[in-house]
């Protein structure tokens, strides 16, 4: 059974700050997401990374992986209050993009 | 180009009932893919279809169904509701070619008295 597994749960940073969140998965997959979640939203993709060494980088995050590894990371730089959500990330099984086993989410809060 | 759309976006139902659920995909978007989300299991996929088949199914009951219409709309059903069905549900789509990024919906959220 493929396990998504995030770390930090929670995270509570100060603006300015740099942090990076990860993100292990249990089997083969190629494909890994970034998404982001409002309270009382939905979800935004953030990122797509669809191979070994991928990086890919828009504002203040940056996402890798690592497929041997089976590890992505979030990295967030000079964190701002408005980056304050949750970071889920997710593997798709199966070949088809349609399916995807999310990890549990990261809770971010950015304090002034 | 328009988002994906839910509908309801609410939803209050009584144990036993049943009650569907519909989602329409970004055009020309021909796979659309059901999510469960609650604070206790997170997000948990239900199931994915493509060009009206099931493509794909997560381990949910019986209970939990879904089809997708020839205009790639999907609905999905959920009959005999227990409390613990009381989630946010969240349709996704993606296009075959492209981004493989999937687009979700606002959602609809459940709540079963």
């Amino acid at each position: 059974e493929l396990k998504v597994e995030q770390n930090p749960l929670f995270l509570s940073m100060q603006e300015g700050k740099n942090y990076t969140i990860y993100c292990n998965y249990s089997t083969t997959s190629d494909r890994l997401y970034w998404y982001r979640q409002d309270p009382g939203k939905s979800l935004e993709s953030l990122f797509v990374l669809l191979s070994n060494g991928a990086v890919k980088q828009e504002g203040r995050l940056m996402a890798s992986l690592d497929t041997k590894a089976r590890l992505s990371t979030l990295h967030i730089t000079a964190a701002v209050h408005d980056l304050s959500a949750t970071y889920f990330c997710a593997v798709d099984i199966g070949g088809s993009q349609g399916n995807l086993i999310f990890g549990k989410g990261t809770k971010l809060s950015v304090k002034p | 180009k328009a988002g994906v759309t839910q509908t309801p976006r609410y939803l209050i139902k009584t144990r036993g009932q049943q009650v569907t659920l519909s989602c329409s995909p970004i055009s020309g978007h021909r796979s659309v893919s059901w999510y469960q989300q609650t604070p206790g299991q997170g997000l948990q996929f239900l199931f994915e279809y493509f060009s009206e088949t099931q493509r794909n199914k997560g381990n949910f009951p019986g209970r939990f169904s879904g089809r997708q219409f020839s205009n790639s709309r999907s609905e999905m059903n959920v009959s005999t509701l227990e409390l613990g069905d009381s989630a946010l549900y969240l349709c996704a789509s993606s296009s075959p070619r492209g981004a493989l990024t999937q687009y979700f919906g606002p959602g609809t959220r459940l709540l079963v008295l």
